[in-house]
C-alpha cells in the first residue's frame, strides 16, 4: 500500500523558515516523480513544485508564488522528500501535500499543517 | 483568480446528473491533458479522471470527463449524497511552465 506521510509543520514567524519531509513507502521511491501542492484556509489548491528522478537529474520545477523561496529535493536512500521555504510570510499559511506524480496526482499524504503568524 | 475557470458552486439533487466545466487558454487546456480530483471534507483530494476522461480503477463510472478545446468537463450522473464533495481540475500551462489547479467547484445534493 502506498502511504506518504509529511511531517514538520507547525507554527512559524513571519520571516521564518520551514522544512516539510514527507517519508514513502509502498513504491519504488527512487523511480518516481513526486510534488509538492497546498491548499490555502479558502480551499484554493496551489502547485509548489516538483522534482524528477535521479536518473533525470532530480530537476526541480517551482511555481511562481513560491519560486524563489523555496528548494524541493529528495533523499532516495531514505525514501523521503523535503520541502524548504524561507521568508515565509501569512499568506502561506495553509496544508501542505506531498503528491506522486507530475499532474496526475495518483497519491496524497494526509497533509502537514503550517500557521505563519506572530 | 485562477487561470483555469470553474464554477464555484453546483447542485443536484439524488439521481440527477450534473455537469462541472473548467475554462481555460491555448496554452494549457488547449495543448495538455486535464485531470479532475475530488475532495471530501477534511481529506486530502483524490484522483477522479486523467488525461481527460480516463478512470483509475475504483472510480465509479458515474464520473466521466471530456475536453473539447480550451475547455472541459467533469459530469456525474446517478448523483449520490457521498459525491458532496469540492471539485478541481488540473491541467499543466505550457507557457507559465506550472501545474495549474482550477478554483474549486462546491457539489451539494439537495
Amino acid at each position: 500500500e502506498v502511504q506518504l506521510v509529511e511531517s514538520g509543520g507547525g507554527l512559524v514567524k513571519p520571516g521564518g523558515s520551514l522544512r516539510l519531509s514527507c517519508a514513502a513507502s509502498g513504491f519504488p521511491f527512487a523511480n518516481a516523480l513526486m510534488t509538492w501542492v497546498r491548499q490555502f484556509p479558502g480551499k484554493g489548491l496551489e502547485w509548489i513544485g516538483r522534482i524528477k528522478t535521479k536518473s533525470n537529474g532530480e530537476a526541480a520545477a517551482y511555481g511562481a508564488a513560491v519560486k524563489d523561496r523555496v528548494t524541493i529535493s529528495r533523499d532516495d536512500s531514505k525514501n523521503t522528500l523535503y520541502l524548504e521555504m524561507n521568508s515565509l510570510k501569512t499568506e502561506d499559511t495553509g496544508i501542505y501535500y506531498c503528491t506522486t506524480g507530475d499532474s496526475g496526482f495518483a497519491h496524497w499524504g494526509q497533509g502537514a499543517l503550517v500557521t505563519v503568524s506572530s | 483568480q485562477s487561470v483555469l475557470t470553474q464554477p464555484p458552486s453546483a447542485s443536484g439533487t439524488p439521481g440527477q446528473r450534473v455537469t462541472i466545466s473548467c475554462s481555460g487558454g491555448a496554452s494549457n487546456i488547449g495543448k495538455n491533458w486535464v485531470y479532475w480530483y475530488q475532495q471530501l471534507p477534511g481529506t486530502a483530494p483524490k484522483l477522479l479522471i486523467y488525461r481527460n476522461y480516463q478512470r483509475p480503477s475504483g472510480v465509479p463510472d458515474r464520473f466521466s470527463g471530456s475536453k473539447s478545446g480550451t475547455s472541459a468537463s467533469l459530469a456525474i450522473s446517478g448523483l449520490r449524497s457521498e459525491d458532496e464533495a469540492d471539485y478541481y481540475c488540473v491541467t499543466w500551462d505550457d507557457s507559465l511552465y506550472v501545474v495549474l489547479f482550477g478554483g474549486g467547484t462546491k457539489l451539494t445534493v439537495l
